[in-house]
């Protein structure tokens, strides 16, 4: 079975452009959750998607948007890009269904090799 | 809310000898914790889990956590470190009230093994 697979794998911008990330979960997973991670703030939680509707959303500004597609496949966008915006973005796939955390019910996360976002 | 604190930010230990990882929690409720482990250049692995079953907890490649409510306390072992543990290591939890995925994560652990 595939595992997660992110592209592009490497990426760099300007200041003020904007960037599409694509996730494409492992087959028969429902959900898909964003990751950022950087040296100075860790991983952070963006968002979560399960059956195209965003489920969780993390505290970041409105230029960090995502959605989902009918085939599960997941794309992040960030508008006007700035310097800070530069990162690791990990996807996680998962199952998904119903509280994820829940005795034996958790629905394990299996992570992408990440995005590298670097902004100039 | 619900945190993780990961009490070390570099931890180093010589091949063969054991291997302590600390993380303490803060939770009103009794949480889910998880250890992920991310090797250079590779994804986010998940090592072990505890969703209030068993407090004694067996991981993949011979790491195990022990939950202990009365510390807060989720501390990752091993006994004989490996040079392939190299890595670093995620103390990481899902908020009780949560319906979904969203993992809150420790600031990580850097362990060092020396040949």
């Amino acid at each position: 079975k595939a595992g997660v697979t992110q592209t592009p794998r490497y990426l760099i911008k300007t200041r003020g452009q904007q960037v599409t990330l694509s996730c494409s979960p492992i087959s028969g997973h429902r959900s898909v959750s964003w990751y950022q991670q950087t040296p100075g703030q860790g991983l952070q939680f963006l968002f979560e998607y399960f059956s195209e509707t965003q489920r969780n959303k993390g505290n970041f500004p409105g230029r960090f948007s995502g959605r989902q597609f009918s085939n599960s496949r997941s794309e992040m966008n960030v508008s006007t890009l700035e310097l800070g915006d530069s990162a690791l973005y990990l996807c996680a796939s998962s199952l998904g269904a119903g509280r994820a955390a829940s005795g034996s019910n958790y629905n394990e996360q299996f992570f992408g090799p990440g995005t590298r976002l670097t902004v100039l | 809310a619900q945190s993780v604190t990961q009490l070390d930010s570099h931890v180093s230990v010589s091949e063969g000898t054991p291997v302590l990882l600390r993380c303490n929690y803060s939770s009103s409720y009794s949480p889910s914790l998880f250890w992920y482990v991310q090797h250079p250049n590779k994804g986010l692995q998940l090592l072990l889990k505890y969703t209030s079953a068993a407090t004694l907890v067996k991981g993949i490649n011979g790491f195990e956590a022990e939950f202990k409510k009365s510390e807060t306390s989720f501390h990752l072992t091993k006994p004989s470190a490996h040079m392939s543990d190299a890595a670093e290591y995620f103390c990481v939890v899902i908020p009780f009230n949560n319906a979904g995925n969203m993992l809150t994560f420790g600031g990580g652990t850097r362990l060092m093994v020396k040949p």
